[in-house]
């Protein structure tokens, strides 16, 4: 079963514009992650979140943490052509296996 | 070091075949994780072997599914009998305890 779900399910923006993606989970957390997958390809980790964190910044990315709401953001700065890519969130659990949402497919338009 | 390897990258075969799947994950990563994805949703977690030792599996891996990893360095998938329902990306994951999780480009299967 899926521990998170990604809103929106797909996001359509202008290169230049900023992409924001939220994602809600279930239980308790001691981080939760954030991947990008390009179609048809492999994930690829972008930032992890430890559950004592509300914010984290990595290059054009901000992602947020509120575990009293159990939930946290993705925010992709000035996006480009290249971002176009599904993103998912993912939180641990034991031995460190990850439990995926069911992403967020964006696409950045030129 | 390439990153994890996985072979092949894509697979055809028809129904009540067996096929298997190989990763190699990041040399010195000790933990290696199968996961199963199909269209529109996230990876689902298979099963974890650390070193050699299978260590947990998912319900969703049935009889028909086994996974080795009998050095502690490569793995691999084995689905027998497949059936239709088995279509769908098998993704590789390697870490070691203080890292992220790194994941092979995956191999498609599709069961025709």
């Amino acid at each position: 079963s899926q521990q998170g779900e990604e809103d929106p399910q797909a996001l359509s923006i202008q290169e230049g514009e900023n992409a924001t993606m939220n994602c809600s989970y279930k239980t308790s957390i001691n981080n939760l992650q954030w991947y990008r997958q390009n179609s048809g390809r492999g994930l690829v980790h972008l930032i992890l979140i430890r559950s004592n964190e509300r914010e984290k910044h990595s290059g054009r990315l901000r992602v947020t943490l509120d575990t009293s709401k159990k939930s946290s953001s993705l925010l992709i700065t000035a996006s480009r052509a290249a971002d176009t890519a599904s993103y998912f969130c993912a939180t641990g659990g034991s031995w460190g296996k990850l439990q995926f949402g069911a992403g967020t497919q964006v696409v950045v338009t030129p | 070091d390439t990153g994890v390897s996985q072979n092949p990258r894509h697979k055809i075969t028809k129904r009540g075949q067996n096929v298997t799947f190989r990763c190699d994950p990041i040399s010195e990563h000790n933990r290696l994780y199968w996961y199963r994805q199909t269209l529109g949703q996230g990876p689902e977690f298979l099963t974890y072997f650390q070193n050699e030792a299978q260590l947990e599996k998912s319900r969703l891996l049935s009889d028909r599914f086994s996974a080795e990893r009998p050095k502690g360095s490569f793995s691999t998938l084995e689905i027998q009998r497949t059936e239709q329902g088995d279509s769908a990306m098998y993704l590789c994951a390697s870490r070691d305890m203080n890292t992220e999780a790194f994941f092979g480009q995956g191999t498609r299967l599709t069961v025709v």
